[in-house]
């Protein structure tokens, strides 16, 4: 059964660089069928999609975020990643990644990690 | 980007059927799917392609999706059915609902 785990370093400060790893256990990240996606959730908000990628690298982003954002993979291992730069108090949230059926065309998420808290504050 | 219009909140009575609406532009045309989410606790899919349950997911949940409206409907609503409920489509890029606060009184 695939597990997704996101981490992170949970506290970050404001202009900094946010990194986060996803791994993914149970299934391999080189499979057509999924991309693989970055959602995250501030504080008593609803959710946000944050982006994509696929099995051949291909991205997609949050217009809103597209400017700050990078996610890339590393299918040996079975990790993905998203990199936030320039971070403000606007990106303290729950991040969660998830499996995405985009490979069918069909685009949502069928498997989600727990999350990983980040704040950021000085 | 394609909006989505959820209500903030909905109540139902234990034992009685919830509706969650989620509106938008002809989102008749477009697959919609749906998820649950528990306090503290990571979002759930209940819901794709309109009408289809994930395995696991309880039959008393259902979906349509007509014109401007996609619709969640819970039957026979149980205590562990409240939760958040967000709809989702995809519009080149993915979009969430505001969401809706599930009551079950």
């Amino acid at each position: 059964q695939l597990q997704m785990q996101e981490s992170g370093p949970g506290l970050i400060k404001p202009s900094e660089t946010l990194s986060l790893t996803c791994t993914v256990s149970g299934g391999s990240i080189s499979n057509s069928i999924y991309h693989w996606g970055w959602v995250r959730q501030a504080p008593g908000r609803g959710l946000e999609w944050i982006g994509s990628i696929d099995h051949s690298g291909k991205t997609n982003y949050n217009p809103s975020l597209k400017s700050r954002i990078s996610i890339s993979a590393d299918a040996p291992t079975s990790h993905f990643y998203l990199t936030l730069t320039s971070v403000t108090a606007a990106d303290t949230a729950i991040y969660y990644c998830a499996r995405d059926l985009g490979g069918l065309g069909y685009y949502y998420l069928d498997v989600w990690g727990n999350g990983t808290r980040v704040t950021v504050a000085s | 980007s394609f909006d989505l219009t959820q209500p903030r909140s909905v109540s139902v009575a234990l034992g009685q059927t919830a509706v969650i609406p989620c509106g938008g532009k002809n989102i008749g045309n477009k697959n919609v799917y749906w998820y649950l989410q528990r306090p503290g606790q990571a979002p759930v899919l209940v819901m794709y392609r309109d009408t289809i349950r994930p395995s696991g997911i309880p039959e008393r949940f259902s979906g349509s999706n007509s014109e401007n409206t996609a619709t969640l409907t819970i039957s026979r609503a149980q205590v562990e059915d409240e939760a958040d409920y967000y709809c989702q489509v995809w519009d080149t890029t993915t979009v969430f609902g505001g969401g809706t606060h599930l009551t079950v009184l």
